[in-house]
């Protein structure tokens, strides 16, 4: 069965170091997504992606944070400068329609 | 308005019972309802799902009602194992087109003991 995966699974970073999380979304997928999810909480919406473009985002996707498509398989998340807050579980989901969203296993990003 | 409110947080049941976990929410843009389980460690998996124009949807042991004008919907596990010990997470979603953000509940514990 197609998933979605993610690399690496855990990532420790500094502060102020930029990170980059990686996804490769299902293969006839057209829509997707990162979310975070800080340790005991609910998962959060961050951002969504279709057809190259950023369709809607959050207040937490702020401007040190950018989404990218670069070969039409991968689906990259950028964090220009983490910070301490920033250290959660991020999730890669993606879709076939506007319906079902498949998640990823999940990168842990801890900063320090 | 954005919200949607889960409970209980945690709840035990004994192998076979039927764990029933609620969620309700305020905005009626919302047209998808789906529901997620997330073993420690793993990312969410999508359980089961309603749409609005039904008030039942039964997949295996899982079943979901949903009340459009309670606005609420809740998650039924019949003949419930140890196996599902995880935590589930309702969701719901809106409008057309293909990039609906999910908006999750707190999520709720739930363990079943042999």
């Amino acid at each position: 069965e197609p998933e979605v995966t993610q690399t690496p699974s855990h990532q420790v970073t500094q502060m102020g170091q930029e990170v980059i999380l990686r996804c490769v979304p299902i293969s006839n997928h057209l829509y997707f997504y990162w979310y975070r999810q800080i340790l005991g909480q609910k998962v959060e919406f961050l951002v969504s992606f279709y057809n190259n473009e950023i369709s809607e985002k959050s207040e937490i996707f702020d401007d040190q944070f950018s989404v990218e498509r670069p070969d039409g398989s991968n689906f990259t998340l950028k964090i220009r400068s983490t910070k301490l807050e920033d250290s959660a579980m991020y999730f890669c989901a993606s879709s076939v329609d506007r319906a079902e969203q498949y998640f990823g296993p999940g990168t842990r990003l801890t900063v320090t | 308005q954005q919200q949607v409110k889960q409970s209980p947080q945690s709840l035990i049941v004994q192998k076979g019972g039927i764990p029933i976990i609620n969620c309700a929410y305020e905005n009626t843009a919302f047209d998808y309802f789906p529901w997620y389980q997330q073993f420690p460690g793993k990312g969410p998996a999508l359980l089961i799902a309603i749409r609005p124009d039904v008030s039942e949807k039964k997949e295996g042991r899982f079943t979901i009602s949903f009340n459009k004008s309670a606005k609420q919907f809740s998650l039924h596990i019949m003949d419930s194992q140890p196996g599902d010990s995880a935590t589930y997470f309702c969701a719901a979603s809106e409008g057309l087109g293909g990039y609906n953000k999910l908006i999750f509940g707190a999520g709720t514990r739930l363990a079943v003991h042999p």
